[in-house]
């Protein structure tokens, strides 16, 4: 079966830069899509289609793409984006959904 | 706005099944694909299946394949999830999700852009 795999943990200071990586072989043909999780909540979308940036989510959140890694960049971290983020894409056949293991950002 | 509202907790013994509801409000129901997403405690998030309702179209994980039953009644914008068997390794919360796609020149993205608040199952003897 297809997977996605994370770093599970990061750690960096307010203020600093907090890249999160996700590789998998299908990310070239699909588009990844990033969610935070605080406790008790549902997933919330940060980053679509690999850059985009919906609607309400602050500029300090970004994305890119490179073969088959894509990164999550938080820059100038707030103790507020402490959460788990997750990656999910799809398989080659579009069929199945598929999220990373999930990483836990800590703001020191 | 799409806004889904799940059925409440659920307390489960081993070896019986459950049965959670999704109503959606907002939207047009019979268009929507509707996947369900899992996450066992301090565990990360697990896609189960998903279904169009309109024509019947459902897709389930391969973990998930005998166990796992969704279903949809467009007349009250309603999805179910049903799952058998149960485990003491089934207990988590249970998420239902708007599910789209886009189809680019260069690459295919399939999403979740809605969800709903969680239901808690928890299976013990």
């Amino acid at each position: 079966s297809y997977e996605l795999t994370q770093p599970p943990s990061v750690s960096v200071s307010p203020g600093q830069t907090a890249r999160i990586t996700c590789s998998g072989d299908a990310l070239p043909k699909q588009y990844t899509f990033w969610y935070q999780q605080k406790p008790g909540q549902a997933p919330l979308m940060v980053i679509s289609k690999d850059n985009e940036r919906p609607s309400g989510i602050p500029e300090r959140f970004s994305g890119s793409s490179s073969g088959t890694t894509v990164t999550l960049t938080i820059s100038g971290v707030r103790g507020e984006d402490e959460a788990d983020y997750y990656c999910q894409s799809t398989d080659s056949t579009y069929t199945y959904q598929v999220f990373g293991g999930g990483t836990k950002l800590t703001v020191l | 706005q799409v806004q889904l509202v799940q059925s409440g907790a659920e307390v489960k013994k081993p070896g019986s099944s459950v049965k959670v509801s999704c109503k959606a409000s907002g939207g047009s129901f019979s268009s929507y694909t509707l996947s369900w997403v899992r996450q066992a405690p301090g565990q990360g998030l697990e896609w189960m299946g998903r279904i169009n309702p309109t024509p019947v179209k459902t897709n389930y994980a391969q973990k998930f394949q005998d166990r796992v039953t969704i279903t949809a009644d467009i007349s009250t914008s309603t999805s179910f999830l049903e799952l058998s068997s149960l485990r003491s390794e089934d207990t988590g919360v249970y998420y239902c999700a708007r599910t789209l796609a886009f189809y680019g020149v260069a690459k295919v993205g399939v999403w979740f852009d809605s969800w709903g608040q969680g239901t808690l199952v928890t299976v013990s003897s």
